[in-house]
C-alpha cells in the first residue's frame, strides 16, 4: 500500500530534550516536506527536500533541522524543543509538480 | 494579503443541498491547483486536482479561473460524511504548496 508513515504519532516531552520525528514514504517520491498546523494559522511549511541531500527552509524553519540521506526517509529533528513548538506535524511527499500525500500526523506537546 | 484566501465558514447546510466554496490566490504564476479535505485532527487528503477546463468527480466539480485568479468547488447532493474542512491549495515554482486557511462544512440531517 502506497503510504507516508510518521513516528511517533503522539509525543509529550520537556523543554530542551532533543527529539526526532521520523517520516518514511514508499512511493519513490523525490519531494518531501514537513508542515506544522496550529489553530488559526493553518498549515505552514517547515522544511522541504527536492531530492536526496537537497534540503531547504520553508516558512517557519527556526528551531528545526532535517536531513535527507535516503530517498524514502526525511526525519525532523528538534535539537532543543520549546513550548512554542507544541503543534500537529505532518510529513508529505510527492513526485515533482504533483499533489502531495500526507502522513497521519504527529501530535507534539512540549512542557 | 494572504497568498491563498478562503472563507473560513462554517457553512451549515442540510443533507441533499448543493454548496459552493471559492478560493482566491495572489500569485499569477501559480502552476497547479488542488482541493484537499481534512477531517478533525487527521491529515489532509487530496480530494481533486483542478484543471483549467474544469473537472468533475462524482458529486464534486472544480473550476479554475486564471484571469480572475480564483478556484471553486461545488458539492452536489451533500452527505453527512461530507462534513469536513476543505483546503484550497496552490502549487508554485519549486514544488511549493501554499494552503488556504480552509472552509469548514457541516452537513446536517
Amino acid at each position: 500500500e502506497a503510504q507516508v508513515t510518521q513516528n511517533p504519532r503522539y509525543l509529550i516531552t520537556v523543554t530542551g530534550k532533543k527529539l526526532t520525528v521520523t517520516c518514511s514514504q514508499n512511493m519513490n517520491h523525490e519531494y518531501m516536506s514537513w508542515y506544522r498546523q496550529d489553530p488559526g494559522l493553518g498549515l505552514r511549511q517547515i522544511y522541504y527536500s527536492m531530492n536526496v541531500e537537497v534540503t531547504d527552509k520553508g516558512d517557519v524553519p527556526e528551531g528545526y533541522k532535517v536531513s535527507r540521506k535516503e530517498k524514502r526517509n526525511f526525519p525532523l529533528i528538534l535539537e532543543s524543543p520549546s513550548p512554542n513548538q507544541t503543534s500537529l506535524y505532518f510529513c508529505a511527499s510527492s513526485a515533482p509538480s504533483r499533489a502531495q500525500y500526507f502522513g497521519p500526523g504527529t501530535r507534539l506537546l512540549v512542557l | 494579503r494572504k497568498e491563498v484566501e478562503q472563507d473560513p465558514g462554517p457553512f451549515n447546510v442540510p443533507e441533499g443541498a448543493t454548496v459552493a466554496f471559492n478560493c482566491t490566490y495572489s500569485n499569477s504564476a501559480s502552476q497547479s491547483f488542488f482541493w484537499y479535505r481534512q477531517d478533525c485532527r487527521k491529515e489532509p487528503k487530496l480530494l481533486m486536482s483542478v484543471y483549467s477546463s474544469g473537472n468533475e468527480d462524482g458529486r464534486f466539480t472544480a473550476q479554475l479561473n486564471r484571469a480572475s485568479q480564483y478556484i471553486s468547488l461545488l458539492i452536489r447532493d451533500s452527505k453527512l460524511s461530507d462534513s469536513a474542512t476543505y483546503l484550497c491549495v496552490v502549487l508554485n515554482a519549486g514544488n511549493m504548496l501554499t494552503f488556504g486557511g480552509g472552509t469548514r462544512l457541516m452537513v446536517k440531517p
